[in-house]
């Protein structure tokens, strides 16, 4: 069974600062995203990662991918409140149908 | 376009009933999903479909059925509702597997089984 884990699950951060969020994968995978979520309500996708030295970038979000190290990073730039939110990475299994396998999420809150 | 939607948003059950939380696009998906999603646990996939008349189990299928009679409805049913299957579920929908295949997700019922 393919495991998808985030860290860390919680980050508290100042608006200004830099961060990243990690997201390891245990088997080789086809696909991975990025989504978030606001609270109560749906996933709204990012960024679509579909090979090994992908990088996506919009706004003060950019997503890279290493299919060798199993390891995709979300890296936040002068963090603003507005993105303030639950990302979560999600990694497509299409060997086994149409299976997505979600991590755990992070719960960022930017701080003013 | 409508994306996906779901129906009921909201649903208090007691232990024992039965309902079918439904699902529906308008992107002429051939690819649907259920998920539920649990504090702490991320999203977990229920069932899913690779087209009308297909479905198959994902990584928490018990005590949910499915059926995929048409491309558009993929409605989730629930036998006898325990109080383990409070959660938020959300239907999600995909062209096909090619390419970027992205997916796009309902906005989810909240369910509480008492």
């Amino acid at each position: 069974e393919l495991k998808v884990e985030q860290n860390p699950l919680f980050l508290s951060m100042q608006e200004g600062k830099n961060y990243t969020i990690y997201c390891n994968y245990s088997t080789t995978s086809d696909r991975l995203y990025w989504y978030r979520q606001d609270p109560g309500k749906s996933l709204e996708s990012l960024f679509v990662l579909l090979s090994n030295g992908a990088v996506k970038q919009e706004g003060r979000l950019m997503a890279s991918l290493d299919t060798k190290a199993r390891l995709s990073t979300l890296h936040i730039t002068a963090a603003v409140h507005d993105l303030s939110a639950t990302y979560f990475c999600a990694v497509d299994m299409t060997n086994t149908g149409n299976q997505f396998y979600f991590g755990t999420g992070t719960s960022l809150t930017v701080i003013p | 376009n409508a994306g996906v939607t779901q129906t009921p948003k909201f649903q208090v059950l007691k232990t024992g009933q039965s309902m079918t939380l439904q699902c529906a696009q308008d992107m002429n998906h051939e690819y649907m999903s259920w998920y539920r999603q649990d504090p702490g646990m991320g999203l977990r996939l229920i069932h899913y479909s690779v087209g009308a008349g297909i479905t198959d189990q994902g990584e928490v299928p018990n005590g949910y059925n499915v059926s995929r009679s048409t491309t558009e409805d993929f409605p989730l049913r629930l036998l006898s509702a325990a109080p383990s299957q409070t959660s938020v579920y959300f239907c999600a929908s995909r062209l096909g597997l090619a390419g970027a295949s992205e997916q796009f997700f309902g906005p989810g019922t909240r369910l509480t089984v008492l």
